[in-house]
């Protein structure tokens, strides 16, 4: 059973829209994390979110991008205007409480159009 | 910052063989966890292997193990008897205390039948 459940899987989407991609973790996490993958190029970090707050963020996450956990429990990422350089895999992924591993949802595939 | 270097793009390794990916990493913070993660083409990832920095002994877990060379910093790791199932990219990232996760480019591993 994974221990992260993001959704959709796929999103298409016209540049200029807004996406708002969704995480679900399952046990005790304490800190969650959004990283993003271009298609054949490396994992490149977002940001960080800890006690219902940004922690760190890279040059990446504008203002374009937000972060919320608005009912405790979904984790979700917002891209207010996508552009055409949004188009990539984004996952979230989660560390537990008392371990040092971080662990990846299955990841949204974003085209934007 | 920290810094993950990858040197191989891409490795060939003859199935039942062991083959060594390569990892060096740059940081001024004592306290620090290095990892291996598996994307296969299926686009996720996965969490293969962790060393922390005060750990005295190689990690293991099953065929894979952690060549730990601090005074060098680096961090490879060593897969042995090859499986076709093997084949896929292999990401090192190091996350330092309380931080976020950096990864490397990542090296394309085939293996050969």
């Amino acid at each position: 059973e994974p221990e992260v459940t993001q959704t959709p899987s796929h999103q298409v989407t016209q540049m200029g829209q807004e996406v708002i991609l969704r995480c679900v973790p399952i046990s005790n996490h304490l800190y969650f994390y959004w990283y993003r993958q271009i298609l054949g190029q490396k994992v490149e970090f977002l940001v960080s979110f800890y006690n219902n707050e940004i922690s760190e963020k890279s040059e990446i996450f504008d203002d374009q991008f937000s972060v919320e956990r608005p009912d405790g429990s979904n984790f979700t990422l917002k891209i207010r205007s996508t552009k055409l350089e949004d188009s990539a895999m984004y996952f979230c992924a989660f560390v537990r409480a008392g371990d040092e591993k971080l662990f990846f949802g299955s990841g949204t595939q974003l085209s934007v159009l | 910052a920290q810094k993950i270097t990858q040197t191989q793009p891409g490795m060939f390794v003859q199935e039942k063989e062991a083959v060594t990916l390569d990892c060096t990493y740059d940081t001024s913070d004592p306290s620090y966890g290095l990892f291996w993660y598996k994307q296969p083409s299926s686009g996720e990832m996965i969490f293969l292997i962790y060393q922390g920095s005060y750990d005295q002994q190689n990690a293991t877990e099953g065929r894979y193990s952690l060549n730990f060379q601090k005074a060098r910093k680096s961090a490879n790791l060593v897969i042995s008897a090859s499986q076709l199932g093997d084949s896929a990219m292999y990401f090192c990232a190091m996350r330092e205390y309380n931080n976020d996760m950096r990864f490397g480019a990542g090296t394309r591993l085939t293996v050969k039948p």
